[in-house]
């Protein structure tokens, strides 16, 4: 069965600091897909970034980046140059690839992100 | 507006009672989700559906009922609801491809 280990229930980081966000995977799938999702304090579900598990590189969006270790079987978040409104739960995700779309998540981290 | 819309946004309700759930979609996405979030569980499949009339079971789908006779619409039924389906209930959708999009989520009191 598919697993997302995410074992920092909370983080601290200073404002402009980069921050990682840890995210362990088990699947013996050689086929799935990584997901990272922001839930803040209004309650929502934002989707940040997506890694296939055949890409190259390391995805990126914006400021946020998944530093994509596929022998470690680790998806960490890098958010770079944190903000204020980037206190918020953070969920990893992973997809299975029985063609259904599920998702499988983490129990998330809380990032504060401090003046 | 596009988009997926859950509704209610909270709900109190009894134990043993029925409630439904709704939740729509204005994309025409195949498949359908729902979630329920509970602290230091994240969040866990209750079911999803891949089209009309097709749905299938999730991580924790005992006390739901779900049907789904049109594309845009998912509802989510406690048959007799317990104070352990207390929880914060997500619809999600998604397309072939892409990453699943969520609703605002309803807030689920049993009392």
């Amino acid at each position: 069965a598919q697993k997302i280990t995410q074992t920092q229930p909370g983080m601290f980081v200073q404002e402009k600091e980069a921050v990682t966000l840890d995210c362990t995977y088990d699947t013996s799938d050689p086929s799935y897909g990584l997901f990272w999702y922001k839930q803040p304090s209004s309650g929502e579900m934002i989707f940040l970034i997506y890694q296939g598990s055949y890409d190259q590189q390391n995805a990126t969006e914006g400021r946020y980046s998944l530093n994509f270790q596929k022998a470690r079987k680790s998806a960490n978040l890098v958010i770079s140059a944190s903000q204020l409104g980037d206190s918020a739960m953070y969920f990893c995700a992973m997809r299975d690839h029985t063609g259904f779309q599920k998702l499988v998540f983490g129990t998330g981290t809380r990032l504060l992100v401090s003046p | 507006d596009a988009g997926i819309t859950q509704s209610p946004r909270y709900k109190i309700t009894e134990t043993g009672r029925q409630v439904t759930l709704m939740c729509h979609q204005t994309w025409s996405h195949s498949y359908m989700f729902w979630y329920r979030q509970d602290l230091g569980h994240g969040l866990r499949l209750i079911y999803y559906s891949a089209a009309a009339d097709i749905t299938d079971k999730g991580e924790v789908p005992d006390g739901y009922v779900v049907s789904r006779s049109k594309t845009e619409n998912f509802p989510l039924t406690l048959e007799s609801a317990t104070r352990s389906q207390t929880s914060v209930y997500f619809c999600a959708s998604s397309d072939r491809q892409g990453a699943l999009t969520f609703g605002s989520g309803t807030r689920l009191t049993v009392v």
